[in-house]
């Protein structure tokens, strides 16, 4: 069974600061990664997709990696902003269970001007 | 044009009533999810519809019921609501591109029983 977790649970850090959220997952098997964003009371937002074939991703001042081989996934947040302030989710796919994402319990980060 | 969108985004009710949220994708989309995400934000999947015929029921009590009129659609009925059914509930979809697969949130639908 498929299990994901995220370290850590809370992140608040002062603005302009770099940031790393980290996504741990127990089988390797998995077709792609998925990073998400989601605003109180809001839906989920997609951020990045890796592949399992690919060893990053990015987009303007958002980088993922994924290590498929340690099962872990790393959102890294460039020179952070309050506007970042969210819950970050991470959620993987594979055949060993069927066509469904597992997804993390999620990051709250909270980014202090 | 929203790629995936659900109706109504509030629903109040009352316990032992028999409720409806209605979901759409216009993305062409072959799977479809039903999730609930409870008070600790925890997001668990309920459901997983591939082309109108049901792939995964995870242990979701037999009061809810997908149903998937045609591919773009997949409402969950809910009946005998309890308390412990108040959350959030996500529709969403996926399609497969070669070996990987993007999935797209609507936007919730927060029900409260009392």
């Amino acid at each position: 069974k498929q299990e994901v977790t995220q370290i850590p649970a809370a992140l608040s850090v002062p603005e302009g600061e770099n940031l790393v959220l980290n996504c741990s997952f127990t089988d390797s098997a998995i077709y792609n990664l998925q990073w998400f964003r989601q605003d109180p009371g809001k839906g989920l937002t997609s951020l990045l997709l890796i592949q399992s074939s690919q060893r990053e991703q990015t987009s303007g001042r958002l980088n993922a990696s994924l290590d498929k081989s340690s099962g872990r996934s790393t959102l890294y947040i460039a020179a952070s902003q309050p506007g970042d302030s969210a819950t970050y989710l991470c959620a993987v796919i594979g055949w060993n269970y069927g066509q469904n994402f597992v997804f993390g319990p999620g990051t709250r980060l909270s980014v202090l001007p | 044009d929203t790629a995936v969108s659900q109706t109504p985004k509030y629903l109040v009710t009352q316990m032992g009533n028999d409720k409806s949220i209605k979901c759409e994708q216009n993305l062409g989309h072959d799977t479809m999810y039903w999730y609930k995400q409870d008070s600790k934000k925890f997001l668990k999947i309920m459901f997983s519809y591939n082309n109108k015929e049901l792939i995964i029921n995870e242990t979701v009590p037999n009061r809810f019921s997908p149903k998937s009129p045609d591919k773009a659609h997949l409402n969950l009925h809910i009946n005998s609501l309890e308390l412990g059914d108040s959350a959030v509930y996500f529709c969403a979809s996926s399609q497969p591109s070669g070996l990987s697969y993007e999935q797209y949130f609507g936007p919730g639908t927060r029900l409260t029983v009392t």
